[in-house]
């Protein structure tokens, strides 16, 4: 694939635990996106890196946190899963200067029972 | 509220036909709009896009229409093949918002031989 790699791919887990994915960049990229994909929703950014601990907050940002200790990899924290947490999660890389042209990850596909 | 909105979940056309997807936007600060194309169980991949200073946009059999005044925009793939099956989602970005993309809900789009 195109030097972004996701990881679980798949995860089960139970309410009120924390989960932590990782995306792992290969393409030294600045940016870091994490989305989220639900039915009817369409992709909905949850948080965003432009540089190594640097980070905002997307439009569903609640109940999740961020980190980017290297520039290659950014993790995607849920504090205290819930079942509305259930989802496919992606994660991409690129930036208007490269016109938009994001590289996305495969997904984790997270169930939380 | 959804800035960039897909009216229709689902669209079903006949091999060797066109095949048209719409989208709609809010904002008009909207200044580059994009196409993205996913398969199951994998992520989104960029398709095709268009900067808000021109009003059409062509890649071998897909082209891309801006209609600024209407805020819409529009896919169209002529043929469609039954490798376009796939889910298409329309994206848009404004300089002020870095390189944050905001997406629509997404099209299935389903081509029949």
């Amino acid at each position: 694939d195109a030097g972004i790699t996701q990881s679980p791919r798949h995860k089960v887990t139970e309410t009120g635990t924390p989960v932590t994915l990782r995306c792992h960049q290969t393409e030294n990229h600045r940016y870091m996106y994490w989305y989220r994909q639900d039915p009817g929703h369409g992709l909905r950014l949850i948080h965003y890196s432009y540089g190594v601990k640097d980070t905002d907050k997307g439009e569903v940002s609640d109940g999740y946190s961020v980190s980017r200790s290297k520039t290659e990899d950014f993790l995607l924290t849920l504090e205290s899963a819930t079942s509305s947490q259930t989802s496919v999660y992606f994660c991409a890389i690129g930036d208007r200067a490269t016109n938009y042209g994001y590289t996305f990850g495969s997904g984790t596909r997270l169930t939380v029972v | 509220d959804q800035q960039v909105k897909q009216n229709s979940p689902s669209l079903s056309v006949q091999e060797g036909r066109i095949s048209i997807l719409n989208c709609d936007y809010t904002n008009s600060m909207f200044d580059y709009f994009l196409w993205y194309k996913k398969y199951p169980a994998e992520g989104p991949t960029f398709l095709i896009s268009i900067s808000s200073i021109k009003d059409k946009n062509e890649d071998g059999r897909f082209t891309v229409f801006l209609n600024k005044s209407a805020k819409h925009l529009s896919l169209h793939i002529v043929p469609s093949q039954p490798g376009d099956s796939a889910v298409y989602f329309c994206a848009a970005s404004e300089e002020t918002s870095g390189s944050r993309l905001t997406f629509g809900e997404g099209t299935q789009l389903t081509v029949n031989p």
